[in-house]
């Protein structure tokens, strides 16, 4: 079955603009996270969603929000763009919630959005 | 989440096991030890977990120290394709309880020809 699709795989945006990252879990996924990873922090939680509700979020600011939607595809969005938001963006989905209900625990990667701010 | 300790870098010799090591001295008993690897620019993979026997699928064997402070990661013949950044987690599955994943440094393993 298709694997964790995430688009665009590559963007250039500016400072002080947003941007919009889209995720496309397995099919029966119904949990998705996304992490951070830059080469000075490693990779970071950001947020999960599980059935269209934010369930878990991780140490970012507000200007770091995402959403899901009934079909289970999730966006993130990154208003206010600094040089530091330059980073690879990854989506992961799983069969469990973080929180539990189900499943082996195991998370399935995209390949990430790698974002670069100037 | 317990914390998990991991060299950060090992070389292996191609053809030869690669043991990799970590360290979750801090580990509960309703927690599991999981595996990730990324290769260069790509996504993190799920290699393998266990929780307190040791576990082996068509990728590796997972040991567990049978006071589970400890595991080792064992490839049992190591390709070039291997040489990632290799990830030991732990953390609770199916608990109702919200975790988070949390990834360490990881180990850089090298698969020398």
């Amino acid at each position: 079955k298709a694997g964790v699709t995430q688009t665009p795989r590559y963007l250039i945006k500016t400072r002080g603009q947003q941007v919009t990252l889209s995720c496309s879990p397995i099919s029966g996924h119904r949990s998705v996270s996304w992490y951070q990873q830059t080469p000075g922090q490693g990779l970071q939680f950001l947020f999960e969603y599980f059935s269209e509700t934010q369930r878990n979020k991780g140490n970012f600011p507000g200007r770091f929000s995402g959403r899901q939607f009934s079909n289970s595809r999730s966006e993130m969005n990154v208003s206010t763009l600094e040089l530091g938001d330059s980073a690879l963006y990854l989506c992961a989905s799983s069969l469990e919630g973080l929180a539990g209900g189900g499943g082996t625990g195991e998370l399935f990667f995209g390949e990430g959005s790698r974002l670069t701010v100037l | 989440d317990a914390k998990t300790t991991q060299p950060p870098s090992m070389d292996c010799a191609e053809g030869r096991a690669a043991n990799l090591p970590c360290n979750h001295s801090t580990i509960s008993g309703n927690e599991y030890v999981y595996w990730y690897r990324q290769i260069h620019s790509q996504g993190p993979q799920y290699i393998i977990h266990g929780l307190k026997n040791n576990e082996t699928n068509e990728m590796a064997s997972l040991i567990i120290t049978e006071d589970r402070k400890s595991s080792t990661l064992i490839l049992p013949h190591a390709t070039l394709r291997d040489t990632a950044v290799y990830y030991c987690i732990v953390r609770v599955v199916g608990s109702g309880s919200a975790r988070q994943l949390t990834f360490g440094s990881g180990t850089q393993l090298t698969v020398l020809p």
